[in-house]
């Protein structure tokens, strides 16, 4: 069975803070994503990477950097965390084949006060 | 840029009547289109994707169909149930995305028993 996972569902950090979120897929999939999602403004991709080591930037990874350093892991990094980050933060993966379907983890619910 | 809308934004029905759920998108240069259905404070689970070659997609009481040529697609959920409750998103993929799914902003269904 498909499965992607993420390390919290709920974090709470402070303004200033470095956070980590952790995102695992055991398919051996190529491509991960990294989105957020806010009320009124949907899914909005910050980053991705289409192998280890490769990232691209999403529609907008500014706050963010990312890091990939095995295939199944993907990692996003807020170098000092704002309230504006407040946020739920989605990560998916997807195999590159003809469909390219994407798989989604439960989500992290971010807090930043 | 793609432009991806789903209208009605929230819809309700009675328990039994049959769900029809729009999506329309800009750019009829699509490689796929991916539903998800996302319930409160989860990630997302796919249920169905359509290549661009395709008219429609079945599973269970789920049918998707696609017009690339009027840049839209219909997510018909037959005999409704209260379990149907959820977001439903679509998903556009373009050629030449890379494998990035460009996301409507999803209509909220209420089956009531």
């Amino acid at each position: 069975d498909v499965k992607v996972t993420q390390s919290s569902r709920y974090l709470v950090k402070r303004t200033g803070e470095k956070v980590f979120l952790e995102c695992v897929q055991d398919m051996d999939h190529e491509n991960m994503f990294w989105y957020r999602q806010d009320p009124g403004l949907g899914l909005r991709l910050i980053y991705f990477s289409y192998d280890v080591k490769m990232k691209e930037k999403g529609d907008i990874p500014e706050g963010y950097s990312v890091s990939r350093e095995k295939k199944e892991r993907f990692s996003l990094i807020l170098e000092s965390a704002s309230t504006n980050q407040t946020s739920m933060y989605l990560c998916a993966s997807s195999v590159r084949d003809i469909t390219y379907e994407q798989y989604f983890g439960p989500g992290t619910r971010l807090t930043v006060t | 840029k793609q432009e991806v809308t789903q209208i009605p934004a929230a819809l309700s029905v009675p328990e039994g009547e049959n769900l029809v759920l729009n999506c329309s998108f800009t750019d009829s240069a699509i490689y796929n289109l991916q539903w998800f259905r996302q319930d409160p404070g989860k990630g997302l689970t796919s249920l169905l994707l359509i290549q661009s070659s395709q008219r429609e997609q079945t599973s269970g009481r789920l049918n998707a169909s696609l017009d690339k040529s009027s840049g839209r697609s219909t997510l018909y959920i037959a005999a409704s149930q209260p379990g149907d409750s959820a977001t439903y998103l679509c998903a556009v993929m373009t050629t030449d995305s890379w494998g990035k799914l460009q996301f409507g902003a999803g209509t909220q269904v209420v089956v009531t028993p």
